[in-house]
């Protein structure tokens, strides 16, 4: 089974800084999928950027970006200029390729982003 | 459409009590998943419906849980005799995995469920 770990419970960055969550994860495959989800207070959780493992080239959204290390099973977000609503909850998560496995996602405990003034 | 629509928002019930949930899915999404959120945790995997067939289902969805999605549209989760360990948020996430429409999971705003 498939296990995502964040070691992060809080974070604090001030608002125009550059802050990295940190996740990592266990898997015995070679291909799958892995995510950093946003859940914002009392609102639904958005997908903010997505990474196939396939893929060499580390993902970017717009201020996001990810730090995908296969090898370490290492998969870290980078949140640039921080702004006052990229506060919330963040969860990394991991789907396996395999459509047979329902596509269902593994999520790690979150780490909460605060941004300060 | 507006996205994965919940209802309701928030429920508290009795020891004892049976509750449902429902979840409506963005209308072309043929997949659709229910997972549970305790406070603190992220969320957990409940069960998985492809159209109308209940695919997938964890090891965690007691027998006092049952899911169903008639016709492939909406989705109902009930709990029946609910506990007190039964109090979380209950997220519903659709997504497509037809060939002219891939998406990723959508998530709706949850059911927070409170058992007093």
């Amino acid at each position: 089974a498939q296990t995502v770990t964040q070691s992060q419970p809080e974070m604090s960055v001030q608002e125009a800084e550059t802050v990295t969550l940190s996740c990592t994860y266990d898997t015995s495959e070679s291909d799958y999928y892995l995510f950093w989800y946003k859940q914002p207070p009392s609102r639904q959780m958005i997908l903010v950027i997505r990474q196939e493992a396939y893929k060499q080239q580390n993902a970017t959204e717009n201020r996001f970006s990810v730090n995908f290390q296969k090898a370490a099973k290492s998969f870290s977000l980078k949140i640039s200029d921080s702004q006052l609503g990229d506060a919330a909850m963040y969860f990394c998560a991991y789907r396996s390729h395999d459509t047979g496995t329902a596509s269902k996602l593994t999520f790690g405990t979150g780490t909460r982003l605060q941004v300060t003034l | 459409d507006t996205g994965v629509s919940q209802d309701p928002r928030h429920k508290i019930t009795k020891r004892g009590q049976n509750v449902t949930f429902r979840c409506d899915p963005i209308s072309e999404h043929n997949r659709l998943y229910w997972y549970r959120q305790t406070l603190g945790q992220g969320p957990e995997f409940l069960t998985y419906f492809q159209n109308e067939a209940q695919l997938e289902k964890s090891r965690l969805l007691s027998d006092r849980f049952s899911a169903e999605r008639p016709k492939g549209s909406f989705s109902t989760l009930e709990i029946q005799r609910t506990e007190q360990g039964d109090s979380a948020m209950y997220l519903c996430a659709s997504s497509s995995a037809r060939e002219a429409l891939n998406t990723e999971a959508f998530f709706g705003q949850g059911t927070r469920l409170t058992v007093v």
